[in-house]
């Protein structure tokens, strides 16, 4: 088990550019979540999926936004025509889902600047 | 408009001593998890509670749910300094939604 792989750990982009990241989950979880979070604040839900499909996807979410779980293994996260304001830490999770204890593991995240 | 409010938001608080977090949400949740963050750090899962009444404890800390009234608590018994960090509760269900986040100091 080698935990949940987050790649890069830190990206800096200038506005306008569009980026990708990458999250590998723990090999035999079916669920994979994406959340950014701010400095001193709590985490936002972004979107998750159940294998390859798409379940949710936040409300607060724009469209410059896009997420794929091909395949239903690793994921990653588009975010396009980048803005200051997308700058956070992007931070990628999973679990087996078994109905009745699901625990989500995280993994060290994606820091995102937006110059 | 959903909520999901902590408190207190920070917390100091002596060795030796017990202290309860509480999660008050807005609306009907499937499961409501606790998360402990350590600074700089990611989010390490703590508990899942599933139904009302539900109560998890692990070493110190003990999770509990009362769906009627929309309350989750967290309880630290004889609070020691490792357990210093930020503590968030999430409620899921169509969407998922943290809490404010309790910043907890254990002062030796």
């Amino acid at each position: 088990d080698t935990g949940v792989s987050q790649d890069p750990r830190h990206k800096i982009t200038k506005r306008g550019q569009n980026v990708t990241f990458r999250c590998d989950p723990i090999s035999e979880h079916n669920r994979l979540y994406w959340y950014r979070q701010t400095l001193g604040q709590g985490p936002e839900f972004l979107t998750y999926f159940q294998n390859e499909a798409q379940l949710e996807k936040s409300r607060l979410l724009s469209d410059r936004f896009s997420a794929e779980r091909p395949k239903g293994s690793f994921s990653t996260l588009e975010i396009q025509r980048t803005e200051q304001g997308d700058s956070a830490m992007y931070l990628c999770a999973s679990s087996l889902e078994t109905g009745y204890n699901e625990k989500l593991f995280f993994g060290s995240g994606t820091q995102l600047s937006v110059l | 408009e959903l909520k999901v409010e902590q408190n207190p938001l920070f917390l100091s608080m002596q060795e030796g001593k017990n202290y309860t977090i509480y999660c008050n949400y807005s609306t009907t949740s499937d499961r409501l998890y606790w998360y402990r963050q350590d600074p700089g750090k990611s989010l390490e899962s703590l508990f899942v509670l599933l139904s009302n009444g539900a109560v998890k404890q692990e070493g110190r800390l003990m999770a509990s749910l009362d769906t009627k009234a929309r309350l989750s608590t967290l309880h630290i018994t004889a609070a020691v300094h490792d357990l210093s960090a930020t503590y968030f509760c999430e409620i899921t269900g169509n969407q998922f939604y943290f809490g404010t986040g309790t910043s907890l100091t254990v002062i030796p």
